[in-house]
């Protein structure tokens, strides 16, 4: 159990346009969802935290107007790169955990590259 | 100096030894101590979770937390070439927010 799916695993953008991620916790409900960003040979750097049915929270310095987070279920939660940039490539990790649990679920991450 | 201090290593064993890793801590509120293991181009899989002081166990996996000195380890018995990967541990108070060591990536030789 406890497995976390994330859609696309890679996608190649233009400049300026916009991208969608998805995290889906498959067989558990997650009331709140993690979004990360990892680069090469780096940790993981929390992005946001999205709590199901209210709005996200952000870490200092994540614009939270062009990294989009929707939680609309409990199994389903969205990061939206608005006018994405090169310096906005990165591997986007997301992560779930499970109601009334501590534990973390990550998905397998979205490898993001904007031309 | 950073919440949580981990060697990178690189660390390189031969097959069939024990890994040792460990972290540091500064922040005396953490209270959930998990290790995480990545694999190069994927996401991050839980391998052991603790709340307490002391050791936990799980099949080669073991976890050790010592609270008094901020410290914890995880060790791998008759370690697996398949055991190579970047090794991540994490810890949290009680908001869910996980704070990261840098990772120490381990190579396990044939």
């Amino acid at each position: 159990g406890a497995v976390v799916s994330q859609h696309p695993s890679w996608v190649i953008c233009k400049s300026g346009t916009s991208v969608k991620i998805e995290c889906r916790s498959l067989d558990f409900q997650a009331t709140t969802m993690f979004w990360y960003r990892q680069f090469p040979k780096q940790s993981l750097m929390l992005m946001a935290t999205s709590n199901e049915g209210s709005k996200a929270t952000y870490e200092q310095g994540v614009e939270k107007d062009k990294f989009l987070i929707n939680h609309a279920s409990l199994t389903l939660s969205t990061l939206t790169v608005t006018s994405a940039h090169p310096e906005d490539s990165s591997f986007y990790i997301c992560s779930a955990r499970r109601t009334g649990r501590n534990e973390q679920y990550f998905g397998p991450g979205t490898r993001l590259t904007v031309t | 100096q950073k919440e949580v201090e981990q060697d990178p290593g690189p660390l390189s064993v031969p097959e069939g030894a024990i890994v040792s890793l460990n972290c540091t801590y500064s922040n005396s509120a953490f209270q959930y101590f998990m290790w995480y293991r990545q694999y190069s181009r994927k996401g991050p899989e839980l391998l052991m979770y603790t709340y307490s002081s002391g050791n936990k166990e799980d099949g080669r996996f073991t976890a050790q937390v010592d609270k008094s000195s901020k410290y914890i380890s995880l060790f791998i018995r008759d370690s697996q070439p398949s055991d190579s990967a970047t090794y991540l541990c994490a810890m949290s108070v009680n908001d869910y927010k996980l704070s990261f060591g840098a990772g120490t990536t381990v190579t396990v030789r044939a």
